[in-house]
Formats: C-alpha cells, sequence, structure tokens
C-alpha cells in the first residue's frame, strides 16, 4: 500500500511565523501535490510537482511556496502565516500525471491554525 | 471556469440503497474519480470512469454518462461505516484535478 505520511496532524502557529509542512511518500511516485481543503469548497491546489526540483503554481499559490530536493520529500512553506491561511493541508501523491486510472494518495491531513 | 457540482449533504437508512449525482463542466476530460472521505481523515480513492457507463466495484458502482457531463455513485446495502463525504473529482484536458465540494452522507439506523 501507498504511504503518503504528513509530519504533523496539528499545528498552531502565529500570525507572521514561516511554517513549514512536511510530506513524505513511499512509493517512488514521481508526482506529488498540495492542496487545502475549507468547508464548502472543493480540495484546491496550491502547488504540484512533476520531479525532483521541478514545481508548478496551483489554483492558489499565493503566500505559499514549496521544495522538493529529494523524490520522495515535498515541503509547503507559507512565508509569512496570516489567519485566512488557517485551513486543513492535504499532501497526495500519483505515480503518472497521464496515467490513465492512476489515483492520487492521501497523507492525513494536516490541521493549521493560525493565530 | 470549471465547475463541479454535487449534492451538499444526503441522508440514508441502513440497508438501503443511495446514489450520489456529480454534474461537471471542465476544459476538457481525461476521467473522473470518486473518493471517499470519513471526518478527520485522508480521501480514499473508490473508482475511476473514463468510458460512458457503469463501473461495479463490490457494494459502490459509478456510472458516467460524458455527454451529459453528468456521473453518479451508488453505493448499495448501506452500513454505518459508509457515513463519510464523498468527493466527485474530473480530471481535465491538462490532466489537473478539478474537484466538487464533496457530498456529506448521514447513515440512520
Amino acid at each position: 500500500d501507498v504511504k503518503v505520511t504528513q509530519s504533523s496532524r496539528y499545528l498552531v502557529k502565529r500570525t507572521g511565523e514561516k511554517v513549514f509542512l512536511e510530506c513524505v511518500q513511499d512509493m517512488d511516485h514521481e508526482n506529488m501535490f498540495w492542496y487545502r481543503q475549507d468547508p464548502g469548497l472543493g480540495l484546491r491546489l496550491i502547488y504540484f510537482s512533476y520531479d525532483v526540483k521541478m514545481k508548478e503554481k496551483g489554483d492558489i499559490p499565493e503566500g505559499y511556496s514549496v521544495s522538493r530536493e529529494k523524490k520522495e520529500r515535498f515541503s509547503l512553506i507559507l512565508e509569512s502565516a496570516s489567519t485566512n491561511q488557517t485551513s486543513m493541508y492535504l499532501c497526495a501523491s500519483s505515480l503518472n500525471l497521464r496515467g490513465g486510472n492512476q489515483p492520487q494518495h492521501f497523507g492525513d491531513g494536516t490541521r493549521l491554525s493560525i493565530l | 471556469g470549471q465547475n463541479i457540482d454535487q449534492p451538499t449533504e444526503m441522508t440514508a437508512t441502513e440497508g438501503a440503497i443511495v446514489q450520489i449525482n456529480c454534474t461537471y463542466q471542465t476544459s476538457g476530460f481525461n476521467g473522473l474519480f470518486w473518493y471517499q472521505q470519513h471526518a478527520g481523515e485522508a480521501p480514499t480513492f473508490l473508482s475511476y470512469n473514463v468510458l460512458d457507463g457503469l463501473e461495479e466495484k463490490g457494494r459502490f458502482s459509478s456510472f458516467l454518462s460524458r455527454s451529459k457531463g453528468y456521473s453518479y455513485l451508488l453505493l448499495k446495502e448501506l452500513q454505518m461505516k459508509d457515513s463519510a463525504s464523498y468527493l466527485c473529482a474530473v480530471r481535465d484536458q491538462d490532466y489537473q484535478l478539478i474537484w466538487g465540494a464533496g457530498t456529506k452522507l448521514i447513515i440512520k439506523p
């Protein structure tokens, strides 16, 4: 089974802090994704990566950056946290971006609160 | 713009059948996914449709009509553990997933 592990289930930070969310997958997947999930909204893509050191902006990249130095690890960085970034953050990975029925596999999520 | 519509919430009785609908308007189409998400947990993959018709997988089936921009997830012999949110997602022409807001399914004894 694919295992996607996010470093924290719950995190509380203060406005203006730099926040790091870590995600590791163990199935040698090329693609990794960061989403945020808010009540009443669908999952919204922040950034994704289809290879080491490669990154692409998703629908809502403002206020975020990412890092992928190794294939198995994809980090999300909140440069200067703000209260509107309070949300559930989900990391996902998939084998192949264009690969037929290959689904995305998700971590358990990090519930981040910015005070 | 791209849009996925699903009902916000549905209620059904244990042992019954429920159908969760999903309509979509996207830039291109390269497949439709259904995921299940229990409260506080990760979404987990249920089914994939890319051709018209019905895909059956145990108690769960998923149907697709590309001409109508429509899919449904059918759950039979409902169990209490089926209480969860069900997410519909469409892969667009750029192979990005567009997500619906999810349908919260409540199962009553």
